[in-house]
C-alpha cells in the first residue's frame, strides 16, 4: 500500500518568513494529494490539492508543487502569519480501489512574532 | 446538517466497559474512514469504508476494535473492554470518491477517556 512520509516534524519560523513542508510518497499510482491544516482543538480541513497532471498550484500565500517523478510534494507557506500556526498534514491517494487517502505524520508550524 | 456529524462529542468510561461511537457521513460520500489522535500526535489511520468493497480493517490496533457501515451511510466504531491507552480523540471523514478523488471531510470527533 502507499507510504506517505512527511518532514520535518516541528518547524519554527518568524513572522512574515517563508515556511516549507515536503512529503514522498512510495505509489507511482497515486494522482491526489492534498494538504490540510489542523488548528489546536479543530478539526483537519483542506486548505489546497494538487492533482497529478499538474505541478504547481497556488492560492494567495499558498503554494503547492509536485514532482512525479521523484514521487514528492511541498507546500508552501509565504509571508507567514501567526494564524497559520497549526499543524500540517499531506495526503496521497489514488483512484479505484487504491482510492483511501494515507495521511503523512504532520508538521507542526509555530509562527513566532 | 451538511457536513460531518459525530456522536457524542465526549465519552467517559471506565477501563473494562465497551463503547460505541457514531458517524454520520456527508449524504452520498461513498467513502468514510475512522482515525485516531491521541493528544498532539498525527492521524492513526483505523479503517477506511468504500462503497460496497470489504473494509480496509488494516489500521485497527487489536481485536478489541470493531466497525461497521450499515446500508452505506451511518458507521459505529465499537472498542470493547477498554483500555486507558484507547484514551483519544477518535476523528472520522467521509468523502465522495468518483474518476477524480476529492476532498474529505472530518468531524468534530469523540474524545474518549477511559478511567
Amino acid at each position: 500500500g502507499e507510504n506517505v512520509e512527511q518532514h520535518p516534524s516541528t518547524l519554527s519560523v518568524q513572522e512574515g518568513d517563508s515556511a516549507v513542508i515536503k512529503c514522498t510518497y512510495s505509489d507511482s499510482a497515486s494522482n491526489y494529494f492534498p494538504w490540510y491544516k489542523q488548528e489546536l482543538g479543530k478539526r483537519p480541513q483542506l486548505i489546497i490539492d494538487i492533482r497529478s497532471n499538474v505541478g504547481e498550484k497556488k492560492d494567495q500565500r499558498i503554494a503547492v508543487t509536485l514532482n512525479k517523478t521523484a514521487k514528492h510534494f511541498s507546500l508552501h507557506i509565504t509571508e507567514t502569519q501567526p494564524e497559520d500556526s497549526a499543524v500540517y498534514f499531506c495526503a496521497a491517494s489514488s483512484t479505484g480501489t487504491a482510492s483511501k487517502l494515507t495521511f503523512g505524520t504532520g508538521t507542526r508550524l509555530q509562527v513566532t512574532l | 446538517g451538511a457536513g460531518v456529524s459525530q456522536s457524542p462529542s465526549n465519552k467517559v468510561t471506565e477501563k473494562g466497559k465497551d463503547v460505541e461511537l457514531r458517524c454520520d457521513p456527508i449524504s452520498g460520500h461513498t467513502a468514510l474512514y475512522w482515525y485516531r489522535q491521541s493528544l498532539g500526535q498525527g492521524l492513526e489511520f483505523l479503517i477506511y469504508f468504500q462503497g460496497n468493497s470489504a473494509p480496509d480493517k488494516s489500521g485497527l490496533p487489536s481485536d478489541r476494535f470493531s466497525a461497521e457501515r450499515t446500508g452505506g451511510s451511518v458507521s459505529t466504531l465499537t472498542i470493547q473492554r477498554t483500555q486507558q491507552e484507547d484514551s483519544a480523540v477518535y476523528l472520522c471523514a467521509s468523502s465522495l470518491v468518483t474518476g477524480l478523488n476529492t476532498e474529505a471531510f472530518f468531524g468534530q470527533g469523540t474524545r474518549l477517556t477511559v478511567v
